[in-house]
């Protein structure tokens, strides 16, 4: 049964400092997704990885893709409060599963 | 503008009673998902339909059932609700199979008491 992991759970960074989610998973897969959950809210897309080595950026966020190691990352540069939020990463094989979730916390 | 709407939004039921909650979408999506949310677990797959009279059973179907008679929408009801399915319940729609994100509803929070 396919399981994604999210690390960490839980990330507590200063602005202006970079930092790497990873989310891993147990299953043959080139489709994943990132979305973002505030507080509250529901959930909205950031980034769709559908082939190995794909790379997708937006502003301060870096999404990768490495298929053959089973693993994607999330790359945050010169984070600001406003990337504070819980990150999820979601593996599609026959139907989307999520990992835990990372959140985050961006302290002046 | 398309969207996918949830109702109700807020929902405090008794345990043994039948709920339903409804989900609508207007994208005319033929990918539909429940999920629902508890702390520690992230989002867990409810049951997922990929067109109309398709419905199949994810990670935690128990308890639940769907039904998609149409395009846009997919009901989720609770048998007999029980406290373990108090949670965040959330609706989702995708265009095609494995290559389009999802769009999510904005929650139905369940309390069953």
């Amino acid at each position: 049964e396919l399981k994604v992991e999210q690390n960490p759970l839980f990330l507590s960074m200063q602005e202006g400092k970079n930092y790497t989610i990873y989310c891993n998973y147990s299953t043959t897969s080139d489709r994943l997704y990132w979305y973002r959950q505030d507080p509250g809210k529901s959930l909205e897309s950031l980034f769709v990885l559908l082939s190995n080595g794909a790379v997708k950026q937006e502003g301060r966020l870096m999404a990768s893709l490495d298929t053959k190691a089973r693993l994607s990352t999330l790359h945050i540069t010169a984070a600001v409060h406003d990337l504070s939020a819980t990150y999820f990463c979601a593996v599609d094989i026959n139907d989307m599963r999520f990992g835990a979730g990372t959140r985050l916390t961006v302290k002046p | 503008d398309a969207e996918i709407t949830q109702s109700p939004r807020h929902k405090i039921t008794e345990t043994g009673r039948q709920v339903t909650l409804a989900c609508h979408q207007t994208w005319n999506h033929n990918n539909m998902f429940w999920y629902r949310q508890d702390l520690g677990h992230g989002l867990r797959l409810i049951h997922y339909s990929y067109g109309v009279h398709d419905t199949n059973k994810g990670e935690v179907s128990d308890g639940y059932s769907v039904s998609r008679s149409n395009t846009e929408d997919l009901p989720l009801t609770l048998e007999s609700a029980a406290s373990s399915q108090t949670s965040v319940y959330f609706c989702a729609s995708s265009e095609y199979r494995g290559s389009t994100e999802a769009f999510f509803g904005q929650g139905t929070r369940l309390t069953v008491v």
